[in-house]
């Protein structure tokens, strides 16, 4: 089955800084990436799917990028609201397997 | 507005069973791929297993293969999760989640609250 590594599984940054989280495919997957964002004691939400087509009303801050086996989620402007575990997502085929996740705090 | 209403949780032996629901509504429910994801307190997501919006495509975790049976019922807009011997390893918060298409194999649009699944003795 294909792996989905994401790093950094934490980080911290100040208000209005760019942040970068980067999701590795163990063996190339087209476009077929999601991010989800999932706040503290909350549902996960899908922000980004296809690897860079932002979902519906989700802020344009957010964007991603990437294909084969290299993906990003980038953060242009990061806002206190952005505190959260992020998660990349593989669905090229069954498992639809997630990353381990990435803690962004301010 | 779309909405997914999971029940069925609770506390169940080592070796038990357990079935879990998921009401959907605001939706053309059959016309959508449903799964089951979850998440144990802590950690990360875990998709469990994936259904067509047909019913005739199913997909399962190795880690639920054998154990898990996920069906639904398109007359009654649910979803199902048939658990059985239970481990300790399966206590997380279960999620159903739907995919934006008919095909198994997509991504998670829209999520419900989650049903606490507690596997102990």
């Amino acid at each position: 089955d294909i792996q989905m590594t994401q790093s950094p599984s934490s980080l911290s940054a100040s208000v209005g800084d760019r942040v970068t989280i980067t999701c590795r495919a163990s063996q190339g997957i087209s476009n077929y990436v999601a991010w989800y964002q999932q706040k503290p004691g909350k549902v996960p939400k899908v922000l980004i799917y296809a690897a860079s087509t932002l979902h519906s009303g989700v802020p344009s801050r957010f964007s991603g990028s990437g294909s084969g086996t290299e993906f990003t989620l980038t953060i242009s402007s990061l806002q206190p609201e952005d505190v959260a575990t992020y998660y990349c997502q593989k669905y090229d085929s069954a498992p639809l397997t997630f990353g381990g996740g990435t803690k962004v705090e301010i | 507005e779309v909405q997914l209403l999971e029940s069925g949780g609770g506390l169940v032996q080592p070796g038990g069973s357990l079935r879990l629901s998921c009401e959907a509504s605001g939706f053309t429910f059959s016309s959508y791929a449903m799964s089951w994801v979850r998440q144990a307190a802590g950690k990360g997501l875990e998709w469990v297993s994936e259904i067509s919006g047909s019913g005739d495509s199913r997909y399962y975790a190795d880690s639920v293969k054998g154990r898990f049976t996920i069906s639904r019922d398109n007359s009654k807009n649910t979803l199902f999760l048939q658990m059985n011997s239970l481990r300790a390893e399966d206590t997380a918060v279960y999620y159903c989640a739907k995919e934006p298409t008919p095909t198994a194999g997509f991504y998670f649009d829209y999520w419900g609250q989650g049903s606490l699944v507690t596997v102990s003795s």
